[in-house]
């Protein structure tokens, strides 16, 4: 069974803070981990996929990590902005299974 | 481009009848999966589709149907509708065979209230 878990639920940070949350996943039959942000009244939007243990992607303030070995993958953010307010999503895909499984989400919010 | 199109976006239905929602990909997407979200809860996986083929069902009942057409549009059927059906609907594409591998693009989704 593919469970993905993420960590924590929410999360509340004053404008500037660096932050980041936790993506757990099985490490058997591992495909690929996706991240996405999801602001409210919009559609979730993808920030990076990633398919190799050691893999670090960034884009602007936002990074990511991937240990496939143990099964989790950071995101951080730094010097966080009231406009990364949002959902943040791990989703996980395993060898063989044709689906996406995501995790609960990351509720983040930054306060000005 | 155009970006994936869900219809309707809004939609009441009465407990006991049957709902069809429908998702066009992004052009040259060949992959389709559907999400059902309620709140509290995270994306949970209904079905994906790869040129016309279910390639796999998530945990939801028989009432939950989909399909895909030859032009890679995809439609998903609730029959007997019951009050917890009641979520948002999204549609995701993909043009990797694997979709894992490229990520998805997701619709606007369709915003199902039973009543």
């Amino acid at each position: 069974i593919l469970n993905v878990e993420q960590s924590p639920q929410s999360l509340h940070v004053q404008e500037g803070d660096s932050t980041n949350f936790t993506c757990s996943f099985p490490s058997s039959n591992f495909y690929a981990l996706h991240w996405y942000r999801w602001e409210t009244a919009k559609s979730p939007e993808a920030l990076f996929v990633m398919t190799l243990n050691g893999d670090e992607k960034k884009k602007g303030r936002i990074s990511a990590t991937l240990n496939t070995k143990e099964g989790y993958s950071y995101l951080y953010i730094k010097g966080s902005q009231p406009e990364d307010s949002a959902t943040y999503l791990c989703a996980c895909r395993d060898t063989g299974g044709f689906k996406t499984i995501f995790g609960a989400g990351t509720r983040l919010f930054v306060k000005a | 481009k155009a970006g994936v199109t869900q219809t309707p976006r809004y939609l009441i239905k009465t407990r006991g009848q049957q709902v069809t929602l429908s998702c066009s990909p992004i052009s040259g997407h060949r992959s389709v999966s559907w999400y059902q979200q309620t709140p509290g809860q995270g994306l949970q996986f209904l079905f994906e589709y790869f040129s016309e083929t279910q390639r796999n069902k998530g945990n939801f009942p028989g009432r939950f149907s989909g399909r895909q057409f030859s032009n890679s549009r995809s439609e998903m059927n609730v029959s007997t509708l019951e009050l917890g059906d009641s979520a948002l609907y999204l549609c995701a594409s993909s043009s990797h065979q694997t979709s894992g591998g490229g990520g998805y693009t997701f619709g606007s989704g369709t915003r199902l209230t039973v009543v």
